[in-house]
């Protein structure tokens, strides 16, 4: 299995502050990379695929990108929305997974 | 807009089977290329990908499962179903019903999820 490690696994930000979300495939996926938020009590939602495709509806302060084999998504301006847990995936090889998640607190 | 319902007893006895169905609504199950995938996920834990299946039938599982899954589809109910036999206490979770789970189809929409508690 492709093991996803995610850093940090949480962070505190105030709103307005930029914050990078890191994550780590233990082999080459490609550009097979998703990125997904959690708030509690509700099911992820699908932010950005395939390391830097923003969903539809999604605000521009998100935005993914790649370099060489890490993989980040960045807040440009965070909101309080956006306060919630952050997963990465990879769609490279089955068994689909997961990294650990990044939960963004408020400080 | 692709709705999904998880729906499912909420408690299981320990090597009972676990039985849950999704049904989609506003898009039919079995139209264009789409996988239909469960996931669950532990209270306070991570996500886990449990298996997919195709329209046509044909699914993948999570090696970790070490086959006591099982993912079937019914197009003409637009539902497909996860069963997962000699459950224990480590199966207890949110189960979350998902389209997608294909290299370039990711989880684009999901079911609200459902808790499964396994306990006598």
């Amino acid at each position: 299995d492709i093991q996803m490690t995610q850093s940090p696994s949480s962070l505190s930000a105030s709103v307005g502050d930029s914050v990078t979300i890191t994550c780590r495939p233990s082999q080459s996926i490609s550009t097979f990379l998703n990125w997904f938020q959690q708030k509690p009590g509700k099911a992820p939602k699908l932010l950005i695929s395939a390391v830097s495709s923003l969903q539809s509806g999604v605000p521009s302060r998100f935005s993914g990108s790649a370099s060489g084999t890490d993989f980040t998504l960045t807040i440009s301006s965070l909101q309080p929305e956006d306060f919630a847990t952050y997963y990465c995936q990879q769609s490279y090889n089955i068994p689909w997974t997961f990294g650990q998640g990044t939960k963004v607190e408020i400080k | 807009q692709v709705q999904l319902q998880e729906s499912g007893p909420g408690l299981v006895k320990p090597s009972q089977t676990l039985s849950l169905t999704c049904t989609v609504s506003g898009g039919s199950i079995s139209s264009g290329s789409y996988y239909w995938s469960w996931i669950r996920q532990p209270a306070g834990k991570g996500l886990e990908w449990i298996g997919r299946i195709h329209s046509s039938g044909s699914t993948n599982y999570n090696p970790s499962l070490k086959g006591r899954v099982t993912i079937s589809v019914d197009t003409s109910k637009s539902q497909f179903s996860l069963k997962l036999n000699s459950v224990t206490a480590a199966d207890t979770a949110v189960y979350y019903c998902a389209r997608g789970g294909a290299m370039v189809a990711p989880f684009d929409y999901w079911g609200q999820g459902i808790l499964v508690t396994v306990s006598s």
